[in-house]
């Protein structure tokens, strides 16, 4: 079974802050990507990387920066964050071929106050 | 970039009625359209799929229609039960790597 998992489910970070979220997942997936989630705007990709240290930006990519040093872990970077961000990030990966199923994480939860 | 259109935004039904959730895309060189079902406080979930060589799919009470000319697809589900309330997502994707989301449609099934 396909295991995308997020380390941290719930964050609180002060504006400014920098702030990273973690992804790992287990079935050897090539690609991996970071959606946003927000109330009546549906999932939003941010970025996504199809190989490790590649990456590709996606519709809302600013103020958010990526990582992917190695191929299972996919981190997501907010360089100095800010109210606007409070939002649900939601991990997923799959395999590299089009039309593969795309498996999410659980979701992190951030505020930033 | 592609963009997904997805009706209605939320949706009551009547527990044993049937459900219709309608997406148009704007890409024509989309290919891959796949539904993805969201409960409360969990992670969306792959619950059917189609590809663009095929016009409709069944998968137990669901099932999913394509029609590229109009380049719409819609989700049917049949006989709904109270556990098919979340929200559900369509999606459509070309050659890219990265799925387009429509905005979700938040379905209610009531007893």
């Amino acid at each position: 079974d396909v295991k995308v998992t997020q380390s941290s489910r719930y964050l609180v970070k002060r504006t400014g802050e920098k702030v990273f979220l973690e992804c790992v997942q287990d079935m050897d997936h090539e690609n991996m990507f970071w959606y946003r989630q927000d109330p009546g705007l549906g999932l939003r990709l941010i970025y996504f990387s199809y190989d490790v240290k590649m990456k590709e930006k996606g519709d809302i990519p600013e103020g958010y920066s990526v990582s992917r040093e190695k191929k299972e872990r996919f981190s997501l970077i907010l360089e100095s964050a800010s109210t606007n961000q409070t939002s649900m990030y939601l991990c997923a990966s799959s395999l590299e071929a089009l039309g593969n199923t795309i498996y999410f994480g659980e979701g992190s939860w951030l505020t930033v106050v | 970039g592609e963009n997904v259109e997805q009706h209605p935004s939320t949706l009551s039904v009547q527990e044993g009625d049937s459900a219709v959730i309608k997406c148009t895309y704007s890409d024509s060189a989309s290919n891959y359209f796949p539904w993805y079902k969201q409960e409360l406080g969990k992670r969306p979930q792959l619950i059917i799929d189609i590809r663009s060589n095929v016009g409709e799919k069944k998968d137990q009470r669901i099932a999913v229609t394509l029609n590229k000319t109009a380049k719409h697809f819609s989700l049917h589900i049949t006989e709904t039960q109270p556990e098919d309330s979340a929200v559900y997502f369509c999606a459509a994707a070309n050659s890219g790597y990265a799925l387009n989301f429509g905005k979700g449609t938040s379905l209610l099934v009531t007893p």
